[in-house]
């Protein structure tokens, strides 16, 4: 699976945006961009993926650059609750490879976000 | 919540004792796995499922076995617990989202400690 890199932390405050960058500069053209995020002592939770353009669900944005080597997850209005480890990840979508795993997940060690009240 | 459930929530055991971690879904999907999670890291992935009485290994399978005997349990086996499998074990299913890829839900965990 390709690598992403992502900041080892960042802070925000309540009420204002967070953008959250990852880089995948070895991605390939089959490669699916998961978030998944992580409460505290609590297992990931899926957050949002995409392919090529941006998307938008009730959690949260994902911007995917143009050459897609970079994404970023942006919360609109940080809350306390977002305080949590963000996990940028890329899952191969090729078909023969899904029929036994399904989708199997690499994890790195993701950025901790804190939200400041 | 994709109605997972994981027993028991908390174990303490002693070196060379085998343990074994049970995973539960109500909803019949066909994809589950195990992770383990140590401190300040992310994720490993142990084993997987992709069906009953099929399993694969993930990247940190060595010393850890697993059966699925039937859709709804996926159960993880220490044969010899041994001190470095201490750890916050989480159990996943894949949901199609319909159209573009799998999902995965997560349990609530298993925090294990070998001493």
């Amino acid at each position: 699976d390709a690598k992403t890199t992502q900041p080892n932390s960042m802070e925000s405050n309540e009420e204002e945006p967070v953008h959250l960058p990852c880089n995948h500069s070895t991605i390939s053209g089959t490669d699916y961009i998961h978030w998944y995020r992580q409460l505290p002592s609590q297992g990931p939770e899926y957050v949002i993926h995409g392919l090529t353009s941006n998307v938008n669900n009730r959690m949260a944005s994902l911007a995917i650059a143009e050459d897609r080597k970079s994404s970023t997850l942006i919360l609109h209005r940080a809350t306390l609750r977002d305080a949590a480890v963000y996990y940028c990840i890329l899952r191969d979508r090729r078909g023969g490879w899904e029929e036994t795993s399904g989708s199997r997940l690499t994890f790195g060690e993701g950025t901790q976000l804190t939200v400041n009240p | 919540d994709a109605g997972i459930t994981q027993s028991p929530r908390h174990k303490v055991t002693e070196t060379g004792t085998p343990v074994t971690l049970r995973c539960h879904q109500t909803e019949n999907h066909r994809y589950m796995y195990w992770y383990r999670q140590d401190p300040g890291h992310g994720l490993r992935l142990i084993h997987y499922s992709y069906g009953v009485k099929d399993t694969d290994k993930g990247e940190v399978s060595d010393g850890y076995s697993v059966s699925r005997s039937k859709t709804e349990d996926f159960l993880l086996t220490l044969e010899s617990a041994t001190s470095s499998q201490t750890s916050v074990y989480f159990c996943a299913i894949s949901v199609w989202s319909g159209g573009s890829s799998y999902e995965q839900y997560f349990g609530p965990g298993t925090r294990l400690t070998v001493t």
